[in-house]
């Protein structure tokens, strides 16, 4: 079983829709989730962050952690073309140098117009 | 956020030869960078970890002696390809992180295509 997994799409959704994009991991130890937005040929940019359990809004972006159920997700509100990217969670145990981030293989999204 | 810069965007080369990237964080100091590398839909897989002044330390299965990774400052770090063949053709990409900070803020990446 992998550490972090999420489904790669990809999924394509109308504008306006609400996009909900989700990854389940194996590790209960993990403690920071971080989502990232990745456009094409481009590094990734990191859009949420979070520490344990709970929602954070930040605009139309909503980032949920259940760590009982080793789920998080990330919900965009009225979603526009540009948001169409690929979609990274990110999970890490700790804040030390030590601690490496552990990406999921991405969801591929495209808003259509 | 933070900006990391990479250089150069995109860099072709013939099989046999040495390429180096440079990754600089602009506006903080990286006491730790990441170099990641990234095939066609798939995710990053973490190449090594370097801590400013120290050795880098590599991912298993990463050729130390293939991909030198040099941390000279807290605002520059160097990945060389030595004798760069098609296979390391790649997407690589670097990350910053400062002192006691979670959060990785990355670059825009390297596109290196070897013929």
């Amino acid at each position: 079983q992998k550490e972090v997994e999420q489904d790669p799409g990809p999924l394509s959704v109308p504008e306006g829709a609400i996009v909900s994009l989700n990854c389940t991991y194996s590790n209960s130890a993990f403690q920071y989730f971080m989502w990232y937005r990745q456009y094409s040929r481009k590094g990734p940019e990191l859009l949420m962050y979070t520490y344990s359990s709970g929602n954070k809004e930040d605009g139309r972006f909503t980032a949920q952690v259940d760590k009982s159920s080793k789920y998080i997700s990330l919900f965009i509100r009225d979603s526009q073309p540009s948001d169409s990217a690929t979609y990274l969670c990110a999970m890490k145990l700790g804040i030390t140098s030590y601690d490496k981030v552990i990406f999921g293989p991405g969801t591929s999204l495209s808003v259509i117009p | 956020g933070a900006v990391v810069s990479q250089h150069p965007s995109r860099v072709i080369c013939k099989s046999g030869t040495s390429v180096k990237i440079e990754c600089r964080s602009l506006d903080f100091q990286a006491t730790t960078m990441f170099w990641y590398r990234q095939f066609p839909k798939q995710s990053l897989m973490l190449m090594a970890t370097s801590n400013e002044g120290s050795k880098a330390t590599y991912e298993q299965g990463v050729e130390k002696d293939k991909f030198l990774i040099n941390h000279a400052s807290l605002t520059l770090s160097t990945l060389t390809v030595t004798s760069a063949h098609p296979e390391d053709s790649s997407f690589y990409i670097c990350s910053a992180r400062g002192t006691s900070e979670v959060q990785q803020f990355f670059g825009p990446g390297t596109r290196l295509t070897v013929l």
